[in-house]
């Protein structure tokens, strides 16, 4: 069965401090995988995405993150943590086209001042 | 402006009513989506559309029914309200052609049941 597990409920950064955030999942065929943000009180915006290729994806806002199979993880990184950074982050494996998303429970990012 | 418009942000409810979520899409998307968040447990698939038609169903009750009246349309229709239906409805839309899989979400429509 698809899963995604996000280990970290909650992760507290200081402003300007690098980031990252885990995310490991488990699927048989080939896996297309997304990392959203959620603001509050908002919808789910799409951070960035992998298909195939390059195994490291850039994403909107600084945001990268690393496909590596052998360790089924694509985990996101940022160099450099901003206030505005503060949400709840969604990774999600998909089979492709047309099918529905599965996700991790999410990581609240939390940056101190 | 939005791209994907859910109506309406707030629903208030008593157990046992009935309440239909409304979804637009203008991204000119051929597949639409509906997932659940709440409390308790995490997104949650609920259904997808491809052209209309209901390509997967993961909700096992049939107190959600989708409606698709236009291909940019999917509401979802809920009766028999419980509390437990207390959640966050999102809609999504994505396009079905190889090489796209990424979908967008719209705004949400957030349900307390009373």
């Amino acid at each position: 069965a698809q899963s995604v597990t996000q280990p970290d409920a909650r992760v507290t950064v200081s402003e300007g401090a690098s980031l990252q955030l885990r995310c490991k999942y488990s699927y048989s065929g080939t896996p297309y995988l997304f990392w959203y943000v959620q603001y509050p009180r908002q919808g789910l915006q799409l951070l960035l995405k992998y298909y195939s290729g390059d195994p490291v994806v850039q994403g909107v806002n600084g945001f990268e993150a690393e496909f590596i199979k052998s360790n089924s993880s694509f985990h996101l990184r940022k160099a450099s943590v901003h206030w505005s950074d503060s949400a709840v982050y969604f990774c999600a494996v998909s089979a492709g086209s047309n099918y529905q998303l599965i996700w991790g429970s999410g990581t609240k990012l939390i940056i101190k001042p | 402006d939005p791209k994907i418009i859910q109506k309406p942000k707030y629903l208030v409810a008593v157990t046992g009513s009935e309440k239909i979520l409304i979804c637009e899409q203008y991204l000119g998307h051929n597949a639409m989506y509906w997932y659940r968040q709440s409390a308790k447990k995490p997104l949650e698939f609920m259904f997808s559309y491809s052209y209309q038609k209901l390509m997967d169903n993961q909700t096992a009750s049939s107190r959600f029914q989708p409606q698709s009246s236009k291909k940019n349309h999917l509401d979802l229709q809920i009766t028999a309200l419980k509390p437990d239906d207390s959640a966050t409805y999102f809609c999504a839309s994505s396009q079905e052609r190889l090489g796209e899989y990424e979908q967008y979400f719209g705004p949400g429509t957030r349900l307390t049941v009373l």
